[in-house]
């Protein structure tokens, strides 16, 4: 069975702090991994990898697919409170018709 | 541009009643639809998928169903809630998926 597994399922930091989330993946047919970021509703979109190796940064946050190890990692440095959030992963598959998600991290950054 | 509507934005509805979730998406034409369910404290699992009228795809066998009855409208449907149906519904949509998902702003649905 398909499925994406994110780690750890719950952080607490202090603001200032820098966090790595980490989502492994087993899906056939595979195309790219999604990160969105959940505050009180809908997810909003932070990056989309579909290459290995190459990182993508949208100003404090980065994140790097491996898909030899099947595993990607979303970086977030100097957080602040307003990083305070449910991370998503997600795996999209080849035919592009639907996306799977992990269970998510629930970020809490302390002031 | 594009905007996805999703209502009612919360729902308490006591069990053996129906249900009837909308969406509509506004500015595009043949999206791929989608319908998923989040538990509390959970990830999002994908209930339903649909890439055009009258086609659609069940990903979780369960009391729930869906129906496209327009190009641009996605409908969740239950004859008989159950409790286990609580959680939070959301609506998606993608005309092009390389470009990921854009979310509907949600359901809550309690059934008490």
């Amino acid at each position: 069975e398909d499925k994406v597994v994110q780690s750890p399922l719950s952080l607490v930091v202090h603001e200032g702090d820098t966090v790595t989330l980490n989502c492994s993946y087993e899906v056939t047919n595979f195309r790219s991994l999604l990160w969105y970021k959940q505050e009180k509703k809908a997810p909003t979109f932070l990056f989309m990898l579909t290459s290995s190796g190459i990182e993508k940064k949208s100003g404090r946050l980065s994140s790097i697919l491996d898909k030899k190890e099947l595993f990607s990692i979303l970086n977030i440095t100097a957080t602040q409170t307003g990083d305070s959030a449910i991370y998503l992963c997600a795996a999209l598959y080849s035919s592009a018709s639907k996306i799977i998600f992990g269970s998510g991290t629930r970020l809490s950054i302390r002031p | 541009s594009q905007t996805i509507h999703q209502w009612p934005a919360t729902l308490v509805q006591p069990v053996g009643s129906p249900l009837s979730l909308e969406c509509t998406v506004e500015g595009t034409s043949n999206p791929n639809l989608y319908w998923y369910r989040q538990a509390a404290g959970r990830g999002l699992q994908l209930l339903f998928y649909s890439v055009g009228i009258g086609q659609i795809s069940s990903e979780v066998p369960q009391n729930l169903s869906a129906s496209r009855p327009q190009d641009r409208q996605f409908i969740l449907s239950s004859k008989k809630l159950l409790l286990s149906d609580s959680g939070f519904y959301l609506c998606a949509w993608s005309r092009q998926l390389r470009a990921g998902y854009t979310f509907g702003s949600g359901t809550r649905l309690t059934v008490v």
